[in-house]
C-alpha cells in the first residue's frame, strides 16, 4: 500500500525561526508537488519537483527532492505569520498525473 | 484564465438522501479529477477523467458514488444514499495534457447529518 507521510503533523513556531517539514513516500516516483491550503480554502500550488536533486525556492520557502531516499523537504526560513497554513506534499506515482497526498502539516507562526 | 468552478459551495443533507456536485474545469483542460478531503486529512482521489472517459475510478465507492463527464467538459459527482462518513470537502481539479500538476477548484463542503 502506498504511503505518503509528513512530519510533523502540527508545527507551532515563532516568527523569525527556521524549520523543515519532511515528506516521505513509500514507492518510486520522481515527481513531487507541494501545496498550501488556508482554512476553508482550496489548494494552492507552491512547488513542482521533477527530478532527483531538484531544488526550488520562492520567498521564505525552499523545497527539495531526493528520489533515492524517497524524501522531500520544505524548509521555512525566518517564518512570518502569513505562512500559517496547512502544507501538503503530493506524489505522482504514475505518469497519468495522478496525485497521492500526504497527511498534511498544520503550521502556525506565532508573533 | 478562469479557474475551476464548483457548485454548490456548501451542502447539508440528512443521511440516506442524495446529493450532486458540479464542476466546470478550465477551458481546454482534458483531464478532470474529483478528490475527497475529510477534515484533517489530505485529499484522496476518487475518479479521474480524460475527456469523457474514465481513466481511474478504483477508489470510488461505486455502491453509492457515481460520476460522469458528458461531452468531456463539465462533470457531476453524485452520492446516493449519503452516509455520515461522506461528510467532507469534495474538490474538483483539472489539468492540461502534458502539464505537470493541476488546478483545484474551491470545493464543495458536504455535511451529512
Amino acid at each position: 500500500e502506498l504511503k505518503v507521510e509528513q512530519n510533523p503533523l502540527f508545527l507551532s513556531m515563532q516568527e523569525g525561526k527556521n524549520y523543515t517539514i519532511y515528506c516521505n513516500y513509500s514507492t518510486t516516483s520522481d515527481r513531487l508537488y507541494w501545496y498550501r491550503q488556508d482554512p476553508g480554502k482550496s489548494l494552492e500550488s507552491l512547488f513542482v519537483l521533477l527530478s532527483n536533486g531538484a531544488v526550488k525556492q520562492e520567498g521564505r520557502l525552499m523545497a527539495s527532492l531526493d528520489t533515492k531516499a524517497r524524501l522531500s523537504t520544505l524548509h521555512i526560513t525566518a517564518a512570518v505569520h502569513d505562512l500559517s497554513a496547512t502544507y501538503f506534499c503530493a506524489v505522482d506515482i504514475y505518469t497519468g498525473n495522478q496525485f497521492y497526498f500526504g497527511t498534511g502539516t498544520s503550521l502556525t507562526v506565532i508573533p | 484564465e478562469a479557474g475551476v468552478a464548483q457548485s454548490p459551495r456548501y451542502k447539508i443533507i440528512e443521511k440516506r438522501q442524495s446529493v450532486a456536485f458540479w464542476c466546470n474545469p478550465i477551458s481546454g483542460h482534458a483531464t478532470l479529477y474529483w478528490y475527497q478531503q475529510i477534515l484533517g486529512q489530505g485529499p484522496k482521489l476518487l475518479i479521474q477523467f480524460q475527456n469523457n472517459g474514465v481513466v481511474d475510478d478504483s477508489q470510488l465507492p461505486k455502491d453509492r458514488f457515481s460520476a460522469e463527464r458528458l461531452k468531456g467538459v463539465d462533470s457531476t459527482l453524485k452520492i446516493q444514499p449519503a452516509k455520515l462518513e461522506d461528510s467532507a470537502v469534495y474538490l474538483c481539479a483539472s489539468s492540461f495534457q502534458g502539464d505537470y500538476g493541476y488546478t483545484f477548484g474551491s470545493g464543495t463542503r458536504l455535511t451529512v447529518v
